[in-house]
């Protein structure tokens, strides 16, 4: 079975602050695909980093880093200097290649960065 | 137009109505998605559609149809809907990799009274 846990339903960070969101998952596939998205107020869901499982390095994009410890099954993600359109929900995704076009979320978390 | 579009973006439908929400991706993808998103609810992944061949239906009840004419169009006809529906209706598009994310559309707030 695959399942996505997000421990965290409400984080608070002080802008310009470093912050990290807690993902943790399980899956039988021998290969799979970590993503994080972020939803803000108004709905949309917007992709920001992906971690492939035999991927060596650990992914960045600007802003966004994923901490990936593959023997924890954690893919946490970092957000460096926090600004205030940060605030949103997170959500951490898995889709492995034994599960077809499944898309597994979790159940967000909801960051608030203070000013 | 670019990415994914909904419409409508918003619908109050009564119960008795028939209504159908619109998605369309210019992306090229070939996988499209529904979600529903309730307030304080995980992402729940309603249909899945691969080449326009549906792959995955999760239990839904019969009064959500979805149909996918081709791999750019995706549709979600409503019919005698309850309260309990209301809810972010998301359409999301994807290759068919594990490295491929979902794009997602800006979602559709359905309101049944």
């Amino acid at each position: 079975a695959q399942k996505i846990t997000q421990t965290q339903p409400g984080m608070f960070v002080q802008e310009k602050e470093a912050v990290t969101l807690d993902c943790t998952y399980d899956t039988s596939d021998p290969s799979y695909g970590l993503f994080w998205y972020k939803q803000p107020s108004s709905g949309e869901m917007i992709f920001l980093i992906y971690q492939g499982s035999y991927d060596q390095q650990n992914a960045t994009e600007g802003r966004y880093s994923l901490n990936f410890q593959k023997a924890r099954k954690s893919a946490n993600l970092v957000i460096s200097a926090s600004q205030l359109g940060d605030s949103a929900m997170y959500f951490c995704a898995m889709r492995g290649t034994n599960t077809g076009n499944q898309f597994y979320f979790g159940t967000g978390t909801s960051l608030t960065v203070i000013p | 137009e670019t990415g994914v579009t909904q419409t409508p973006r918003h619908l109050v439908m009564g119960m008795t109505n028939k209504k159908s929400l619109k998605c369309e991706q210019h992306l090229g993808h070939n996988a499209m998605y529904w979600y529903k998103q309730s307030a304080k609810k995980p992402l729940e992944l309603m249909f899945v559609y691969n080449f326009k061949e549906q792959t995955e239906n999760n239990s839904v009840p019969s009064r959500f149809s979805p149909e996918c004419p081709n791999s750019s169009h995706l549709f979600l006809h409503l019919h005698t809907l309850q309260p309990e529906d209301s809810a972010l209706y998301l359409c999301a598009s994807s290759q068919v990799t594990d490295r491929d994310e979902q794009y997602f559309g800006p979602g559709t707030r359905l309101t049944v009274t």
